[in-house]
């Protein structure tokens, strides 16, 4: 089977740096992806990493350590509207390449 | 672009009624997927379809039944509703090997 780790919740400032890890355990590994979801609303998907490294998009960037079996999400410049909570979802060969999704972490921003 | 439509959004069931959720999508992708989001669980796939005329199951796919007969449209039965079923419904779909999916704006079930 597939498990995901992610912690339960963030806490962190306006302005600030705030990264959001993701261990998993999945067998035929193919990648690992990241979604946000406000309160209320439909997951958004964010960002995608199949291969080792960091991939940046604006403020957002993701890294994966296929080797280590673990990615994070890293918000920079944070902002009041990131509050929201933040799934990784990997992709494996055994899961029929169907993502299966982390338990979310819920961040919150304060001023 | 709609995107992902789903109807309806809110709905109260008593126990053992049923009912059909409708999942609409109007970017021609091959992938549909039906999940639940209850507290604490994250995403949970209940069936998926790959194509149109075809369905599997997901990891909870007790209780309920779908059915693609169309590509654009994907379908959750529940045939008689339970209290455990009480949850939040989202339709997505992608493009055949896509990194990301769609997500409709989703369901809000309640069986009392």
């Amino acid at each position: 089977g597939q498990s995901l780790e992610q912690p339960s919740e963030v806490t962190a400032v306006e302005g600030a740096i705030v990264q959001i890890n993701c261990t998993y355990q999945t067998s035929g590994f193919y990648g690992l992806s990241w979604y946000q979801q406000h309160d209320g609303g439909a997951p958004t998907f964010l960002s995608y990493n199949a291969l080792d490294g960091l991939e940046e998009t604006g403020r957002f960037s993701s890294f994966l350590s296929r080797s280590d079996s673990y990615g994070y999400l890293l918000l920079q410049e944070l902002q009041m509207k990131d509050s929201a909570s933040y799934f990784c979802a990997v992709r494996s060969s055994g899961g029929s390449y169907i993502p299966t999704f982390g338990r979310g972490t819920s961040l919150i921003v304060h001023p | 672009n709609a995107g992902v439509t789903q109807t309806p959004k809110f709905r109260v069931l008593k126990t053992g009624q049923s009912m059909t959720l409708l999942c609409a999508q109007d970017m021609n992708h091959e992938y549909m997927y039906w999940y639940r989001q209850d507290p604490g669980m994250g995403l949970r796939l209940i069936h998926y379809s790959v194509g149109e005329g075809t369905t599997a199951k997901g990891e909870v796919p007790d209780g309920y039944n779908v059915s693609r007969l169309k590509k654009q449209n994907f379908l959750l039965g529940l045939e008689s509703a339970a209290p455990s079923q009480t949850s939040v419904y989202f339709c997505a779909s992608s493009l055949q090997g896509a990194d990301g999916y769609t997500f409709g704006s989703g369901t809000r079930l309640t069986v009392v």
